[in-house]
């Protein structure tokens, strides 16, 4: 079946710490993947997305994420949060017309 | 600008009153989709419409309705809402081509109370 894990569902850091949040996916078909920040009482925005090309993609806000696909895994990244990346991160690879959903990262950065 | 427009943002109401939330999407999207958000159970979808007139029941259907007339419309309908209701609400759309989904714009979000 198709699926998509995140491994922690709670990440404290300090500002300035390097940020790592996992996520690897279970799909047979074309690869499509995002990750989805989604900032208290706000709704989801897109972070950055991976359809095609070089592995290593660039989003908004000095995010980055690579894609293995040995290791069918799209981490997500970030050298130095700030208080500001306080949010819940989701990760999704395209389904049949529609997304699959990682449970979500609460990330929490300490002042 | 491309958008996802939900209403209303908040809104209360009381058991058994039938009550509909309005998404309209302004970017041609094939694909629409509703879901609800709880703490602790990440985004769950309720229902899917992949095209006008086609509609398909997602994870938690139960105790919703949703109709697909027009291209850039999907509401949500509770017909009798309950208090296991009460949640975060958000409408998505997606370009799709070939079964493939290339990324959700969501709306704002509709937090809904069911007294």
């Amino acid at each position: 079946a198709q699926s998509v894990s995140q491994h922690n569902h709670h990440v404290i850091l300090s500002e300035a710490a390097s940020l790592e949040l996992g996520c690897n996916y279970s799909y047979g078909g074309t690869v499509n993947l995002f990750w989805y920040v989604q900032y208290p009482g706000q709704h989801l925005q897109l972070l950055l997305k991976y359809f095609s090309g070089d592995p290593l993609v660039k989003g908004i806000k000095g995010f980055e994420a690579e894609f293995i696909k040995s290791k069918f895994s799209f981490n997500l990244r970030k050298p130095s949060v700030q208080w500001s990346d306080t949010a819940e991160y989701f990760c999704a690879v395209n389904g049949n017309y529609q997304l699959i959903w990682g449970a979500g990262t609460k990330l929490i950065i300490k002042p | 600008e491309a958008q996802v427009t939900q209403n209303p943002r908040y809104l209360i109401t009381v058991t058994g009153k039938k009550l509909t939330v309005t998404c309209s999407q302004n970017m041609n999207h094939e694909y629409m989709s509703w879901y609800r958000q709880d703490p602790g159970l990440g985004l769950r979808q309720i229902y899917y419409s992949m095209n006008v007139e086609v509609t398909d029941k997602g994870d938690v259907p139960e105790g919703y309705k949703v109709s697909r007339k027009e291209k850039r419309n999907f509401p949500l309908i509770l017909e009798s809402p309950s208090p296991n209701q009460t949640s975060l609400y958000f409408c998505a759309s997606s370009l799709s081509l070939g079964g493939v989904s290339y990324g959700y714009t969501f709306g704002s979000g509709t937090r809904l109370t069911v007294v």
